[in-house]
């Protein structure tokens, strides 16, 4: 157990529909990272956030927003959801911005 | 080309035999290798971490840098069927790391 958690486990949803997808870091941690993982595609970077705050941003759609919260757990909002978007999500979270440790990820499926 | 390459595998050994895994990797400001292992897509599990070239050492696993080729690799001695799993490695820095596309491994007793 890496001390990530990610809520929830499966998602079942509908083209053009709206999700939220929740993560809460390990204890102390101040950085969270979100990644998509398709079979296609591999593990994808999608945006870090550090205290707060955005820190970097990788292949992430304009669907797609995300946001860290003041007690640190941060949330994945993915709009206008396409069949495409099918895939798990992990969020990462790191101490020291260096190793990063993954949660048990969510797996989205859009029908 | 990808800033990180992966040789898809599938790799196949006998219980007992060493593994090697490699990544190439293209951006000379990486500076951070990692090396993850991914059961059946569930979370990545960090197996190595290493910032510098050269060998780094746990258990049945030695993870090598070599930043002059930006090259890095995994070896696993004993390999046991428990060790069948996707092998991921990443590179990048404090902002965010590149994964490779993932090595599967199965290991048959």
């Amino acid at each position: 157990d890496s001390g990530v958690t990610q809520t929830p486990k499966h998602l079942i949803t509908a083209t053009g529909q709206r999700v939220t997808l929740r993560c809460s870091p390990r204890s102390g941690d101040l950085s969270v990272y979100w990644y998509q993982q398709s079979l296609d595609q591999g593990l994808q970077f999608l945006i870090h956030y550090y205290n707060g705050e955005e820190r970097a941003k990788g292949n992430i759609l304009e669907r797609f927003s995300a946001q860290q919260f003041p007690d640190l757990h941060s949330e994945l909002n993915l709009s206008s959801l396409e069949l495409g978007d099918s895939a798990l999500y992990f969020c990462a979270s790191s101490g020291d911005q260096e190793t990063q440790y993954f949660g048990p990820g969510t797996r989205l499926l859009v029908l | 080309q990808k800033e990180v390459e992966q040789d898809p595998g599938p790799l196949s050994v006998p219980e007992g035999a060493i593994v090697s895994l490699n990544c190439t990797y293209s951006n000379s400001a990486f500076q951070y290798f990692m090396w993850y292992r991914q059961y059946s897509r569930k979370g990545p599990e960090l197996l190595m971490y290493t910032y510098s070239s050269g060998n780094k050492e746990d258990g049945r696993f030695t993870a090598q840098v070599d930043k002059s080729s930006k090259y890095i690799s995994l070896f696993i001695r004993d390999s046991q069927p428990s060790d069948s799993a996707t092998y991921l490695c990443a590179m990048g820095n404090t902002d965010k790391l590149i994964f490779g596309t993932g090595t599967r491994l199965q290991v048959f007793p």
